[in-house]
């Protein structure tokens, strides 16, 4: 069954770490993409990549970096991790043609 | 640049009867517009997403029907039930840039009493 999965499913890092969020989806989706949620926010692109090796920034890429070596593969990487990116991480994919997105599970990150 | 506007915050109504959950939008080009819901610790799930004709979708009970004429996209079930209890968020495609992405509304959260 097509899928995206994201890891690790949770995480607690501290102020000023490197913290890297993995996704990998079996669609054959052209389209990846990061949203983070909170509330009172909703969900807001970070970054998004329509093919292997780039990368686009979306409506709030500071402070992260994204990186997608091959069609399945997208990951999101907080090089030095601050409070303010406590959030949930969701990573979508979507094919060209019809724009609907297959969520992963979500990543809960927690920054102390 | 684009944008979506939802009923904010939290909506409660007692289990049977009709809801409607407000999407107004605002796009340079004609986009696509969708519902996901997303339940307690789960994913959010694509529900409805607007055609390019005039069809008015369906599922689970509920529609939406897009209104060029006042950018709007509203949810709408004539019966809720307990499990409809979520978070709901409207979005658009911006199908001018080719990118295929989605601006999602803030969210409503959903809850029904019995």
């Amino acid at each position: 069954e097509a899928a995206v999965t994201q890891s690790p499913r949770s995480k607690v890092a501290v102020t000023g770490g490197k913290v890297t969020l993995s996704c990998h989806q079996t669609n054959n989706h052209d389209y990846m993409y990061w949203y983070r949620q909170d509330t009172g926010h909703g969900l807001r692109l970070i970054h998004y990549s329509y093919v292997a090796d780039s990368t686009e920034k979306g409506d709030i890429p500071d402070g992260y970096k994204a990186s997608r070596p091959s069609q399945e593969n997208f990951s999101l990487i907080l090089e030095l991790a601050s409070l303010s990116q406590t959030a949930v991480y969701f990573c979508a994919s979507s094919d060209e043609a019809n724009s609907d997105y297959t969520f992963g599970s979500g990543t809960r990150l927690l920054v102390i | 640049g684009d944008s979506v506007t939802q009923t904010e915050g939290l909506v409660t109504l007692t289990e049977g009867l009709p809801v409607m959950l407000n999407c107004t939008y605002q796009s340079t080009y004609s986009p696509f517009l969708f519902w996901y819901v997303q339940h307690l610790n789960e994913a959010p799930k694509l529900l409805l997403k607007s055609f390019t004709d005039n069809k008015r979708p369906e599922h689970q009970g509920f529609h939406a029907t897009l209104h060029k004429s006042s950018s709007s996209f509203h949810l709408q079930k004539s019966s809720a039930q307990l499990s409809d209890s979520a978070l709901y968020y409207c979005a658009l495609s911006d199908r001018g840039t080719g990118s295929n992405r989605l601006t999602f509304g803030k969210g409503t959260k959903f809850s029904l009493i019995p």
